[in-house]
């Protein structure tokens, strides 16, 4: 079993559409986390940290639950920009940092 | 302008061939990364690095090689021991505690391995 384990889809929705991703993940020492956000053969970005509290920018929700050793990414009034891949990223308290293997997102007009 | 920068681009190596990839930033960050990417799969960990003249290998070390002499560079040699080299190269950087804050990465290098 993977450390991080997404949902690799992909997600094909309309523009507006909500759609949500999760991600789970094994080591119960996970300190931190995050969603980045990778365009075709470009490198990855940071969309957003991931905290106990839940966290919200603009468009996008970030949830974690801890019990249940998962993240999740909800994006609201997709836009076609939105179209990437989604990794979700564990970092546990040695500060080793293990990425998912991507969610795929396509927005469709 | 701060970043990471990575060089070459593109790189094409005959089998059995050393090479070295570049990494360098200028944002003053402690830590350094190396993480190698094949197509439809997520990013491994190669190396890293939280402060100068220290490293541990991360889930894949077998078959690379790094150093960190310097703050700011932090070089990765794909050598020949290494049996599939193909792959998506990224560098990141990290500043402080590497818990908590997020990596930047470099543009990449792309290997490819005739």
């Amino acid at each position: 079993r993977k450390e991080v384990e997404q949902d690799p889809g992909p997600f094909n929705v309309p523009e507006g559409a909500t759609v949500a991703f999760n991600c789970t993940y094994s080591n119960s020492a996970s300190q931190s986390f995050f969603w980045y956000r990778q365009d075709c053969r470009k490198e990855p970005k940071l969309l957003m940290s991931v905290y106990s509290s839940g966290n919200e920018d603009g468009r996008f929700t970030a949830q974690l639950n801890r019990a249940s050793q998962y993240i999740s990414l909800l994006i609201r009034d997709s836009k076609l920009s939105d179209s990437a891949t989604y990794l979700c990223v564990v970092t546990t308290n040695a500060g080793k940092s293990t990425f998912g293997d991507g969610t795929t997102l396509t927005v469709k007009p | 302008d701060g970043g990471i920068t990575q060089s070459p681009k593109y790189l094409f190596r005959k089998e059995g061939q050393n090479v070295t990839l570049s990494c360098e930033q200028n944002l003053n960050h402690d830590a350094m990364y190396w993480y190698r990417q094949d197509p439809g799969q997520g990013l491994r960990l190669i190396y890293y690095s939280q402060i100068v003249n220290d490293f541990q290998k991360g889930d894949i070390a077998e078959g690379y090689s790094v150093s960190r002499e310097k703050k700011e560079s932090f070089p990765l040699t794909v050598t020949s021991a290494q049996k599939n080299p193909t792959a998506f190269y990224l560098c990141a950087s990290q500043e402080g505690t590497p818990v908590y804050n997020e990596q930047f990465f470099g543009p990449g290098t792309r290997l490819t391995v005739l």
